[in-house]
């Protein structure tokens, strides 16, 4: 099966850095992703790793480490609409279209 | 187009109601998918399309009964809901093989059962 947990709730300050952790176990998965949810709204992708190591977009980055089972989600110059919940998921790929998503923190961005 | 649109938005239901709910996506893709949120929790997947084949169901009640009449579509149809139910019904399409690790999601149904 697929437990991922995140911590509920983190606050930061506007124009700073941030990290969302995500600690999995799980049987086996393809690639893990990062989903933005802001309240009321549907998840909406942020970025993926399929590889262990950094991948950067813009003002977010994700890592992944598969032998540590973690990841994490860097958002820079933290904006005040960056206020909003954020799922890591694990699945993709040609037969792992199953995809699971970690218990979600909500990131509260104070100016 | 990279929109996967949802009707209703809103649905009220009593318990002996019969209602659909309806997603459709002309991205090409060809898995989709139906998760249902609850307040404060993550999305939980219930239903996978692949190829307009059912090929997951996540142990769902036979109350949810979803349905895929082609590439684009998909429906839930929902019949003697329960209160516990009531929560926000998503639906979502990716690409089948390869990279397919971005899910696109409609904007959700809200669901209340009375």
């Amino acid at each position: 099966g697929q437990s991922l947990e995140q911590p509920s709730e983190v606050t930061a300050v506007e124009g700073a850095i941030v990290q969302i952790n995500c600690t999995y176990q799980t049987s086996g998965f393809y690639g893990l992703s990062w989903y933005q949810q802001h309240d009321g709204g549907a998840p909406t992708f942020l970025s993926y790793n399929a590889l262990d190591g950094l991948e950067e977009k813009g003002r977010f980055s994700s890592f992944l480490s598969r032998s540590k089972g973690y990841s994490y989600l860097l958002l820079k110059e933290l904006q005040m609409k960056d206020s909003a919940s954020y799922l890591c998921a694990v699945g993709g790929g040609w037969n792992f279209n199953k995809f699971y998503f970690g218990s979600g923190t909500k990131l509260n961005v104070k100016p | 187009d990279t929109e996967v649109t949802q009707t209703p938005k809103h649905l009220v239901m009593g318990m002996t109601n019969k209602k659909s709910l309806k997603c459709e996506q002309h991205m090409g893709h060809r898995a989709m998918y139906w998760y249902k949120q609850k307040a404060k929790k993550p999305p939980e997947l219930m239903f996978v399309y692949s190829y307009e084949k059912l090929s997951i169901n996540e142990s769902v009640p036979s109350r949810f009964s979803p349905e895929c009449p082609n590439s684009s579509l998909l429906n839930l149809h929902l019949h003697a809901l329960q209160p516990e139910d009531s929560a926000l019904y998503l639906c979502a399409s990716s690409n089948r093989g390869g990279t397919n690790e971005k899910l696109f999601f409609g904007s959700g149904t809200q669901l209340s059962v009375l």
